[in-house]
């Protein structure tokens, strides 16, 4: 697996852009980064993906660099629902093959 | 109702016994995954399948075994638990015969082995 680097910890005020980092410096031409989050006690929840254009949904925005070894998923405007673990991951191939670390937990502050 | 169901919920269990953890998706998805996610960790992949009766290994497969002789479901045995099975099992499922696509996950099993 391309190895992921994500801080261990943030805090973000409700309201505000929540910007999270992750590194993926080994990361091949077709690997894909994907995002996923788990509030407290509940199965992981897929957020986006992307292989090296960025992609916004519903809930978040990802940004790859042109380089593809880093991304950034922003949350525009975090709530106090969105605290949680946030993993940044790239499988191997495209099975899915999710390899979990430990992800940055996210804090969002009233 | 449609979506990914694992059963039980919660279970406790003695050292040495068999159990079965069951995972129900109604998605016809033809990958599934099994989990498990120890206090303080991120989760490991035990077991996944592409499609009935096409399973293997992932990271941590010792002490497990799965079938899948339907699509629809994909069961987690313990043939003999041991205390380092407790832990937190999250099936998931996915369609990625189409592509990298997004995974779907239960609510999780907690299991205790006494």
């Amino acid at each position: 697996d391309a190895k992921t680097t994500q801080p261990p910890s943030m805090d973000c005020a409700e309201g505000r852009a929540a910007n999270l980092p992750c590194n993926h410096s080994t990361i091949s031409g077709n690997e894909y980064v994907y995002w996923y989050r788990q509030i407290h006690s509940q199965g992981p929840q897929y957020i986006i993906h992307g292989l090296k254009n960025n992609e916004t949904n519903e809930m978040a925005s990802l940004i790859i660099t042109e380089d593809r070894k880093s991304s950034t998923l922003i949350l525009p405007h975090a709530t106090l629902r969105d605290t949680a673990v946030y993993y940044c991951i790239v499988p191997t191939d495209s099975w899915g093959k999710f390899q979990f670390g430990a992800g940055t937990q996210v804090v969002v502050t009233p | 109702d449609a979506g990914i169901t694992q059963s039980p919920r919660y279970k406790i269990t003695e050292t040495g016994r068999q159990v079965t953890l069951m995972c129900h998706q109604t998605w016809s998805h033809s990958y599934m995954f099994w989990y498990r996610q120890d206090l303080g960790h991120g989760l490991r992949l035990i077991y996944y399948s592409a499609a009935a009766d096409i399973t293997d290994k992932g990271e941590v497969p010792d002490g497990y075994v799965v079938s899948r002789s339907k699509t629809e479901n994909f069961p987690l045995t313990l043939e003999s638990a041991t205390r380092s099975q407790t832990s937190v099992y999250f099936c998931a499922s996915s369609e990625l015969d189409r592509g990298p696509t997004e995974a779907f996950f239960g609510q999780g099993t907690r299991l205790t082995v006494v």
